[in-house]
């Protein structure tokens, strides 16, 4: 059965900091989805990693895949309030954007 | 583009009695459409996935008979939650693979907010 697992759960950090939030998972899979959750709200798709090595940037935050240690990191420079919010992964094993199986959650919170 | 509505986005109503989401794609095809379920401060579970003009595949431990999801058209899927419990009170949320394209990712709905009396 696939685990994925988030690290930290919970987050409070201040404007200006850096931090990295890990999810690791159990199974082998190189598709691997970042999300962001506000209060109340559905999901907001941030990233999609389809592949070993996979680096993608946005803003503040940036994503990178590594299928063999089975870990994906999503990376905040320079954090600021407004990106104060729950952040998802989610792993595909099926390589058909299928069956998604969502870490466990890291709520986020950026204090002035 | 590839835009998801759901409806209602908020729905209370009695114990024991029906109640029906709809979950659109506004300007795609899916196939596939995906109900999830979250409860509060937790993530994301997949209930079903739901195959157009097909029975949907539901997850281990999701009742198929009290789940009811309808898959009747390229751009519909409805999920019915049958004589609703105040434990079925929860956050639904669906999504949607577009269909004939190379399958990279879901899109998701809002989400409807299920409360049970």
């Amino acid at each position: 059965e696939l685990k994925v697992e988030q690290n930290p759960l919970f987050l409070s950090m201040q404007e200006g900091k850096n931090y990295t939030i890990y999810c690791n998972y159990s199974t082998t899979s190189d598709r691997l989805y970042w999300y962001r959750q506000d209060p109340g709200k559905s999901l907001e798709s941030l990233f999609v990693l389809l592949s070993n090595g996979a680096v993608k940037q946005e803003g503040r935050l940036m994503a990178s895949l590594d299928t063999k240690a089975r870990l994906s990191t999503l990376h905040i420079t320079a954090a600021v309030h407004d990106l104060s919010a729950t952040y998802f992964c989610a792993v595909d094993l099926t390589g058909t954007a299928s069956k998604l199986t969502f870490g466990t959650g890291t709520r986020l919170q950026v204090t002035l | 583009g590839a835009v998801v509505s759901q409806h209602p986005s908020r729905v209370i109503c009695k114990s024991g009695t029906s109640v029906k989401i709809e979950c659109r794609s506004l300007d795609f095809q899916a196939t596939t459409m995906f109900w999830y379920r979250q409860f509060p401060k937790q993530s994301l579970m997949l209930m079903a996935t739901s195959n157009e003009g097909s029975k949907a595949t539901y997850e281990q431990g999701v009742e198929k008979d009290k789940f009811l999801i309808n898959h009747a058209s390229l751009t519909l899927s409805t999920l019915t939650v049958t004589s609703a419990h105040p434990e079925d009170s929860s956050f639904y949320i669906c999504s949607a693979r577009p269909s004939g394209r190379i399958q990279e990712t879901q899109y998701f709905g809002p989400g409807t907010r299920l409360l049970v009396l």
